[in-house]
């Protein structure tokens, strides 16, 4: 079974500057499909980024990135220019060739500070 | 479009009591999940559907079953409901597998007392 681990449960940011979230998963897969999803306080599950594990070129959504290292089993977010509204729980995840389930992380709270 | 949405927001219900949480989709999505989140953990697979008439186990099924008897509605049901079944509950839905998005309901409130 896959795992995904996100090893910072809380971090902060001051608005305009630029955090990174890490990740890291195991399997043995060489294909499979990675996703951000952000969870506001709302509640609302919001994909932010996906990234194909066979691709080499990392995803870009805006001021989302993602820095992926397919051999150390880690993909980091980065979020440039922080936005009171980035302040939200962030969500890794992994989905296996199948493509049927997706295995979460424990997930990072993002509070972004004016 | 009102994507993913689920009835009831909230529910309390007791110890052995059974209830349906219903999932509505129009989206005309061949795949629908159910979800649970436990306070400061992410989401778990419960059961899944690859499409109308079918369904499969996730990473945590006892307790539930689920029915798909229409393409846009994926049921939910506790038989016996348990306090260690309190949590919040998310139905999503995808197109299809792999890369395709899965776009979430706003989730469902369950305390079992």
């Amino acid at each position: 079974a896959q795992t995904v681990t996100q090893s910072q449960p809380e971090m902060s940011v001051q608005e305009a500057e630029t955090v990174t979230l890490s990740c890291t998963y195991d399997t043995s897969e060489n294909n499979y499909y990675l996703f951000w999803y952000k969870q506001p306080p709302s509640r609302q599950m919001i994909l932010v980024i996906r990234q194909e594990a066979y691709k080499q070129q990392n995803a870009t959504e805006n001021r989302f990135s993602v820095n992926f290292q397919k051999a150390a089993k880690s993909f980091s977010l980065k979020i440039s220019d922080s936005q009171l509204g980035d302040t939200a729980m962030y969500f890794c995840a992994f989905k296996d060739n199948a493509g049927n389930m997706l295995t979460f992380g424990g997930g990072t709270r993002l509070m972004v500070k004016p | 479009n009102a994507g993913v949405t689920q009835t009831p927001k909230f529910r309390v219900l007791k110890t052995g009591q059974s209830m349906t949480l219903l999932c509505a989709q129009d989206m005309n999505h061949e795949y629908m999940y159910w979800y649970r989140q436990d306070p400061g953990m992410g989401l778990r697979l419960i059961h899944y559907s690859v499409g109308e008439g079918t369904t499969a186990k996730g990473e945590v099924p006892d307790g539930y079953n689920v029915s798909r008897l229409k393409k846009q509605n994926f049921l939910l049901g506790l038989e016996s409901a348990a306090p260690s079944q309190t949590s919040v509950y998310f139905c999503a839905s995808s197109y299809s597998k792999g890369t395709y998005e899965q776009y979430f309901g706003p989730g469902t409130r369950l305390t079992v007392t």
